[in-house]
């Protein structure tokens, strides 16, 4: 068990719809991260969050947007989804927020998106 | 852009046989370096990692890798796998000074037939 708590842990729905995915992140860490995984793109990192705040953004489409609150819990809202968006969604979290010592990310199950 | 290069998609290998998997990056500045397994059906956990100091760096159940500056690599070894190795397996870094979010390889599928 890595700490890092992410719910739900399977999603099923429908194109167009709009759902929130959960992370709490390991007991002290303040940076999360929300990484996709597909069979075609492989890992990509979507957005990290430190302390409250947005640090870094990758490939993240417009549609989603992402959240951490004062608790360093994190959402990630996915909109208009397509059948594209069907994939598992990971969160991470870390000590720190820059590329320093201690930036071991530690993943959590990961929540499977299923877009039909 | 950064990048990382896993040079192999999927390797099949017999019990006891030698691993080596293969991880480039393209940065040139001062990275830190991950391997990262996942087992089938699992979240992604840390094999090792490389930060400074001696290159060559062990890790957990038998792992080590070797960071090789001029190189650019950090390829992972294992001198007799086991089948309970079979998972995919992801070479990752991040850059020094940067927000820590990790740079993923495409990752390489180990099969281990018993």
């Amino acid at each position: 068990d890595s700490g890092v708590t992410q719910t739900p842990k399977h999603l099923i729905t429908a194109t167009g719809q709009r759902v929130t995915l959960r992370c709490s992140p390991r007991s002290g860490d303040l940076s999360v991260y929300w990484y996709q995984q597909s069979l075609d793109q492989g890992l990509q990192f979507l957005i990290q969050y430190y302390n409250g705040e947005e640090r870094a953004k990758g490939n993240i489409l417009e549609r989603f947007s992402a959240q951490q609150f004062p608790d360093l819990h994190s959402e990630l809202n996915l909109s208009s989804l397509e059948l594209g968006d069907s994939a598992l969604y990971f969160c991470a979290s870390s000590v720190g927020g820059t590329g320093g010592m201690n930036t071991e990310a530690f993943f959590g199950q990961g929540t499977r998106l299923t877009v039909v | 852009a950064q990048s990382v290069s896993q040079h192999n998609h999927h390797v099949i290998l017999s019990e006891a046989a030698s691993l080596e998997l293969g991880c480039n990056y393209s940065y040139g500045g001062t990275v830190n370096l991950f391997w990262y397994v996942q087992y089938p059906g699992q979240h992604l956990q840390l094999l090792l990692k490389y930060f400074s100091g001696d290159p060559l760096v062990k890790g957990i159940k038998g792992f080590e890798a070797e960071f090789i500056k001029s190189k650019f690599s950090f390829n992972l070894r294992k001198p007799s796998v086991q089948w309970s190795d079979t998972a995919e397996y992801f070479c990752a870094v991040n850059r020094r000074g940067s927000q820590g979010n990790l740079i993923f390889g495409k990752g390489t599928k180990l099969s281990v037939k018993p």
